[in-house]
């Protein structure tokens, strides 16, 4: 059985700091891992996945996530933070059959 | 630009009501599925369907039905609404590969309120 734990339910930065949103993964195979963004009152966008064809995965908007299977984790980092990066963040794990599991979810604040 | 669009973004019903939530995706895409979402828990996966008029429960079927008859669209009901059925309901898609690889597409959402 697949499962998504995202640590820290709310993340604050400074404008211009690091972003790091832990996500760790429980997966009795290989999985597929994604990182999705939502913005207030809307959907969720994907920002990137993980495939298996590279440990290193960059998405948009300057977001990136290293697939460490070692420590079953996928971290999504940003190397700056910016205002308009204030969402929440959701760590997702699918396998065979296209079920997904989704974390709990991380907001993100960014103080200006 | 590719889309999943719901009806609704905003419902209010009373207890008791017959509510329909419909979604409809533009990609060809061969699976469907509704979520809903509430503060702390995520996402739950509530139905899911591989194809027309197939379907599959999810984590938290219960006080839910959903119908595919075509394949762009995929509805959600909610026989006979509670006000524990407060929650915000996403609608996603994805394109057919069995492995897990294929991403999800979101709706904008739909939230409704059981008064």
């Amino acid at each position: 059985a697949q499962s998504v734990t995202q640590l820290g339910s709310h993340v604050s930065v400074s404008e211009g700091a690091l972003v790091l949103l832990r996500c760790n993964y429980s997966s009795s195979v290989p999985p597929y891992l994604f990182w999705y963004v939502q913005y207030p009152n809307q959907g969720l966008q994907l920002l990137l996945k993980y495939t298996s064809a590279a440990t290193l995965v960059k998405g948009i908007n300057g977001f990136e996530a290293e697939f460490k299977k070692s420590e079953t984790s996928f971290h999504l980092t940003k190397p700056s933070a910016h205002m308009s990066d204030a969402a929440e963040y959701f760590c997702a794990v699918s396998a065979w059959g296209n079920q997904f599991y989704f974390g709990t979810g991380t907001s993100l604040t960014v103080i200006p | 630009d590719v889309k999943v669009t719901q009806s609704s973004r905003y419902l209010v019903k009373r207890t008791g009501e017959k509510v329909f939530l419909e979604c409809v995706q533009d990609m060809d895409h061969e699976n469907m599925f509704w979520y809903r979402q509430d503060p702390g828990l995520g996402l739950r996966l509530i139905y899911f369907s591989y194809d027309v008029k197939m379907k599959e429960k999810g984590d938290i079927p219960e006080g839910y039905s959903v119908s595919r008859e075509k394949k762009e669209r995929f509805s959600l009901i909610l026989e006979s609404a509670s006000t524990n059925q407060t929650s915000m309901y996403l609608c996603a898609s994805s394109r057919g590969a069995r492995d897990g690889s294929g991403e999800l597409f979101f709706g904008e959402g739909s939230r409704l309120t059981v008064l």
